[in-house]
This record gives C-alpha cells, sequence and structure tokens, in this order.
C-alpha cells in the first residue's frame, strides 16, 4: 500500500526567502504524485501534480516540484515565499490502477515579515 | 466551470442524530470521492462512485456511513447515530476519467461536521 511522510510538520520562513517542502513517498509502481495547498477552513486547491516525463514540474502561484525516483521525494520549493503563501501544505500520491488518493499528515507554513 | 460545491458549510448536531452532506460536482466530471479530515491530518479515503456506481469503500466507512450518487451527478454523505468520533471535515472531489488511471481530482470546500 502507498504512503506518503512530510517530516516537517511547521516551517516558519521569512517572507522573500526561499522555501522547501518535503515530501517522500513509498509506492511500488510508478506513483502519480500531487501537491495541494489548503487555507484554513477551506478546500484543498491543486498546485502540481506529475504523471511522467519531466522530473521538474511547474504548477499555480510560482511552485515548482522534482520528482527523484532514486529517493523516493517529490519536494515542492518556491524561489521567493509571499505573505500570501501562509497556509497548509499537503503532499499526495495515487496510484497507477487505483484512483484513491493517499495523503502526508500536512505541513504548515509560517510567512514571517 | 463553477467548481466543486458542498453544502452545508457547517453542521453541529447531537450526538445520536442522522445527517447528510451534499456534494455538487464539477459538471462533466464523472468521477466523484469523499474523504474525512481530522484536526492535524491530512484527507483520508472514504468511498469513491464512477457515475452512479459505488466503486470502493474504505473500511473507514462503518455501516453507520452511506454514500449515494443516483443519477450520477451530485452525491449525499449520510451519517446515522453520529458520535463524537465522527467529528471532523467531510470533503468532496471530483474528475474526469476513462480506465484505470489515475485522474486529477479537485475538492469542493468541505462540510465541518461537529458532533456534541
Amino acid at each position: 500500500a502507498q504512503s506518503v511522510t512530510q517530516p516537517d510538520i511547521h516551517i516558519t520562513v521569512s517572507e522573500g526567502a526561499s522555501l522547501e517542502l518535503r515530501c517522500n513517498y513509498s509506492y511500488g509502481a510508478t506513483p502519480y504524485l500531487f501537491w495541494y495547498v489548503q487555507s484554513p477552513g477551506q478546500g484543498l486547491q491543486l498546485l502540481l501534480k506529475y504523471f511522467s516525463g519531466d522530473t521538474l514540474v511547474q504548477g499555480i502561484k510560482g511552485f515548482e516540484a522534482e520528482f527523484k525516483r532514486s529517493q523516493s521525494s517529490f519536494n515542492l520549493r518556491k524561489p521567493s515565499v509571499h505573505w500570501s503563501d501562509a497556509a497548509e501544505y499537503f503532499c499526495a500520491v495515487g496510484a497507477e490502477y487505483g484512483n484513491k488518493l493517499v495523503f502526508g499528515a500536512g505541513t504548515i507554513l509560517r510567512v514571517k515579515s | 466551470d463553477t467548481g466543486v460545491s458542498q453544502n452545508p458549510r457547517h453542521k453541529i448536531t447531537k450526538r445520536g442524530q442522522n445527517v447528510t452532506f451534499r456534494c455538487d460536482p464539477i459538471s462533466e466530471h464523472n468521477r466523484l470521492y469523499w474523504y474525512r479530515q481530522t484536526l492535524g491530518q491530512g484527507p483520508e479515503f472514504l468511498t469513491y462512485f464512477q457515475n452512479e456506481a459505488q466503486l470502493e469503500k474504505s473500511r473507514l466507512l462503518s455501516d453507520r456511513f452511506s454514500a449515494e450518487r443516483p443519477k450520477g451527478s451530485f452525491s449525499t454523505l449520510e451519517i446515522q447515530r453520529t458520535e463524537q468520533g465522527d467529528s471532523a471535515m467531510y470533503l468532496c472531489a471530483s474528475s474526469l476519467a476513462s480506465g484505470y488511471s489515475t485522474d486529477t481530482q479537485y475538492f469542493g470546500p468541505g462540510t465541518r461536521l461537529t458532533v456534541l
């Protein structure tokens, strides 16, 4: 069965600084990987996804993520964080022949001015 | 494309009461999913439909939970005899997919249930 680990529960960065959120997955076959963002009391918004092809994927709001099969990782990055990026970020994995998503526990991002 | 909508957004109920939530997916999306999210956790899969057929149910979905998607459009999730442990955010998602491949799921704003 697939699983996702997000090692950092909370991260605080200064506005304008770079950001990297870590995600490690466990799945025996080709993973389908997603990053979602959730603002307090809201649903999840898709930031980006990896299905195949180029291992560096671009998403909305200036985010990107890199798939590294050898490290079973799919880390999310942003070169310059804005105060509006403060939210909770979830990494998820989907099975090739399944349809449910398995989510990590999330990383709460705080941005200080 | 108006996005996935869920009603109500908030529900407070007393233990033992029944509650029903509704989800309206993005039009033309053939798959609809329900997830549950408790405080400090990521969403956990409950069940999903392809058109009107319920194809998978999680072991989290006890006998008190039932979901329907009668005409392959909107879906309802009913919880009977609610317990305090049912307090959570219930998220609905929809996708347009064919075959058996994983697809991109778009989430609604959720229904927050509080059981007193």
